[in-house]
């Protein structure tokens, strides 16, 4: 079946120490994006990918980068996490069509210790 | 700015009671609009959409109507069983390049025996 695959499921890290979560899809859709979903709150947007081109969010801290080397993978890197990164970070892709609907990933839990 | 209002939760029915969860919108143009929904755990799964006014959005027995006039997207259902306890996310879709996803704040809905 076509997918949005997250890795890992759940990630642990050090305050400070850098951490990369992963994205991988199998829908070969042109856009990827990476929210950031705190306990109990919607989803918000970090930034997004149209084929090669990134767009960033104003309020995105710039702690937080992305990579997009192919249509299939994405990554999240957080230069240095501090204890309020801690968050589900959910992928999605979407494919330009009159809708847009996006495809979300399962989500990477992040622990900061 | 583009924004989505949900019902506050928690929401706690009983099995096979009636559901209904209040989302209205506030945007510029046309935009689509989607009801997502977040087991526990888990990323988030597109429930229905609508992408212009008077369609309606209908998946696994829940329905919402695209209303113009009130703004409105209320979802539901006529008969709730326990697989649908999760968190409901109303959400608007607008296009800047790609779609950018504006979600309500979620609405937790525990349904039970």
């Amino acid at each position: 079946d076509a997918m949005v695959i997250q890795n890992p499921r759940y990630q642990v890290t050090q305050f400070g120490k850098p951490v990369t979560l992963s994205c991988s899809q199998t829908l070969n859709h042109n856009v990827m994006y990476w929210y950031q979903q705190k306990s109990s709150q919607a989803p918000k947007l970090l930034f997004h990918y149209y084929d090669k081109d990134f767009n960033n969010e104003a309020d995105t801290p710039d702690n937080f980068q992305s990579r997009r080397p192919n249509t299939s993978f994405c990554f999240l890197d957080i230069r240095s996490p501090g204890l309020g990164d801690a968050a589900m970070y959910l992928c999605a892709t979407s494919e330009r069509t009159s809708s847009y609907e996006q495809y979300f990933g399962p989500g990477t839990r992040l622990t900061v210790t | 700015g583009d924004s989505v209002t949900q019902m506050e939760g928690p929401v706690t029915l009983s099995e096979e009671a009636c559901l209904t969860i209040n989302c209205t919108y506030t945007a510029t143009g046309y935009p689509s609009l989607f009801w997502y929904v977040q087991y526990p755990g888990e990323g988030l799964q597109l429930l229905l959409k609508a992408t212009k006014a008077d369609d309606k959005g209908s998946n696994k027995g829940f329905e919402a109507t695209y209303r113009k006039e009130t703004t409105s997207f209320h979802l539901e259902k006529g008969s709730v069983q326990v697989s649908d306890s999760a968190v409901y996310f109303c959400a608007l879709g607008i296009i800047q390049g790609a779609q950018k996803l504006v979600f309500g704040q979620g609405t937790r809905l525990t349904i039970n025996p």
